[in-house]
């Protein structure tokens, strides 16, 4: 069965420190997509990112970046120079084909809460 | 676009009542997949829309329903709340060019508080 772990409960830094966020799947298929999202205190999820399984080319969005290692079954996100307003819930989430009608639906991780204090 | 909505924001219940909870769609997203996210359980799939079918159910009891129009609007059903039922739902839409990759946009959530 697939399962995702975010193994960082909470973290707390300084303003323009740089933090890693931890992310370990498990999964039995080949083909599988690899997500994160944010939910700040209003509660939506915000999409981030979208990874598939056969691209572990690591990914860079201005502050933002991820580290996709297939070996370790780690799906990374570290925040270059951290702000205020990246304080929120962070999710790692897998997709892959482990339903029986092969639809695909998200697992996500329990979340790494994040602050930043000023 | 305007995003995915969710009506209402905030609902209050008592134990043993039944509920509905709204869900329009980003246009042209057909497939809409509901999530409950708890403290202790996380977030968890409970089903997933298109075409105004089911095609995914996640492990819930028969208490959660849920259905879709033909304008993809979804609504999800509760029915004889627990306490336990006391939770954010979170709707999720999906072009269907991004079935295969499960990729979703959600909106900001019912909560729901049983009392």
């Amino acid at each position: 069965a697939q399962k995702v772990t975010q193994a960082q409960t909470e973290i707390s830094v300084v303003e323009k420190e740089d933090v890693t966020l931890d992310c370990v799947y498990e999964t039995r298929d080949t083909t599988y997509y690899l997500f994160w999202y944010k939910q700040p205190p209003s509660g939506e999820l915000v999409f981030l990112i979208r990874r598939n399984s056969f691209d572990e080319q690591n990914e860079i969005s201005g502050r933002y970046s991820w580290n996709f290692q297939k070996s370790t079954s780690s799906f990374n996100f570290t925040i270059t120079a951290s702000q205020v307003v990246d304080s929120a819930v962070y999710f790692c989430a897998l997709s892959d084909s482990g339903m029986d009608t092969g639809r695909r639906a998200l697992t996500f991780g329990s979340g790494t809460r994040l602050q930043v204090q000023p | 676009k305007a995003g995915v909505t969710q009506t209402p924001r905030y609902l209050i219940k008592t134990r043993g009542q039944q509920v509905t909870l709204s869900c329009s769609p980003i246009s042209g997203h057909r497939s809409v997949s509901w999530y409950q996210q708890t403290p202790g359980q996380g977030l968890q799939f409970l089903f997933e829309y298109f075409s105004e079918t089911q095609r995914n159910k996640g492990n819930f009891p028969g208490r959660f329903s849920g259905r879709q129009f033909s304008n993809s609007r979804s609504e999800m059903n509760v029915s004889t709340l627990e306490l336990g039922d006391s939770a954010l739902y979170l709707c999720a839409s999906s072009p269907e060019q991004a079935a295969r990759s499960g990729e979703q946009y959600f909106g900001p959530g019912t909560r729901l508080t049983v009392t």
